[in-house]
């Protein structure tokens, strides 16, 4: 199994513009979360989906983060307009069900995100 | 505000020794609790998990659960240089399926 793939891997930007960050989740994982981490806050939920339906989305920032699933094998972050505060690295994981081990998470390798 | 605290570190040890790392958590209703180790520049990794009070091993880890004095500890013996990079605890607060809250993590540092 290729893992959790997480696309682009870096994306430098300037203040302003269209970010869009891309997750492949695990064949068969019906759980999807996007995280943030930064030095300051450690690593944050922003939002996460069961079988593509978005179940908690308390965690994105504003509205200018959006998040979307139209399938199970693909997900988007979207942030825009995007602000140097946003600069961080974005997680992407994906876990199963069946009991406690559906708590098991398994992360991409992220996306280092930078707003000029 | 539901938290998971531990310090950030850096833990220095000496290869060959025992590293013991703390998590304590707000949560006293929280049900299963979990060990991530996150290299430099990559991905948090799931070393650990445990759901009851007590220890659990695995080869050179030990996580220890005290849900009387909400902490949680991952023991790591032989340390290794290998062993560096940060670890986080991660705690699902409610029962049932719910997310993790991740500390922020502490560092460590085995020295050859």
């Amino acid at each position: 199994d290729a893992g959790v793939i997480q696309s682009p891997r870096h994306e430098v930007t300037e203040m302003g513009q269209e970010v869009t960050l891309r997750c492949k989740p695990i064949s068969g994982h019906d759980y999807l979360f996007w995280y943030r981490q930064t030095m300051m806050r450690g690593l944050e939920l922003l939002i996460y989906f069961n079988n593509n339906v978005p179940i908690d989305d308390s965690g994105m920032p504003e509205d200018r983060f959006s998040a979307k699933m139209p399938n199970a094998s693909f997900s988007t972050l979207k942030i825009q307009p995007s602000e140097p505060r946003d600069s961080a690295v974005y997680f992407c994981a994906s876990s199963g069900t069946g009991g406690p081990t559906n708590e098991k998470l398994f992360f991409g390798s992220g996306t280092q995100l930078s707003v000029l | 505000q539901k938290e998971v605290e531990q310090n950030s570190g850096p833990l220095s040890v000496p290869e060959g020794a025992i590293a013991s790392l703390n998590c304590t958590y707000s949560d006293r209703g929280s049900q299963s609790f979990f060990w991530y180790r996150q290299y430099s520049g990559k991905s948090p990794e799931l070393i650990m998990f445990i759901y009851s009070n007590g220890d659990k091993e695995d080869g050179r880890f030990t996580a220890q659960l005290n849900k009387a004095s909400q902490y949680v500890s991952l023991l790591i013996r032989d340390s290794q240089p290998s062993d560096s990079a940060t670890y986080l605890c991660a705690v699902n607060m409610r029962s049932g399926y719910s997310t993790l809250t991740f500390g922020k993590g502490t560092m460590l540092l085995v020295s050859p």
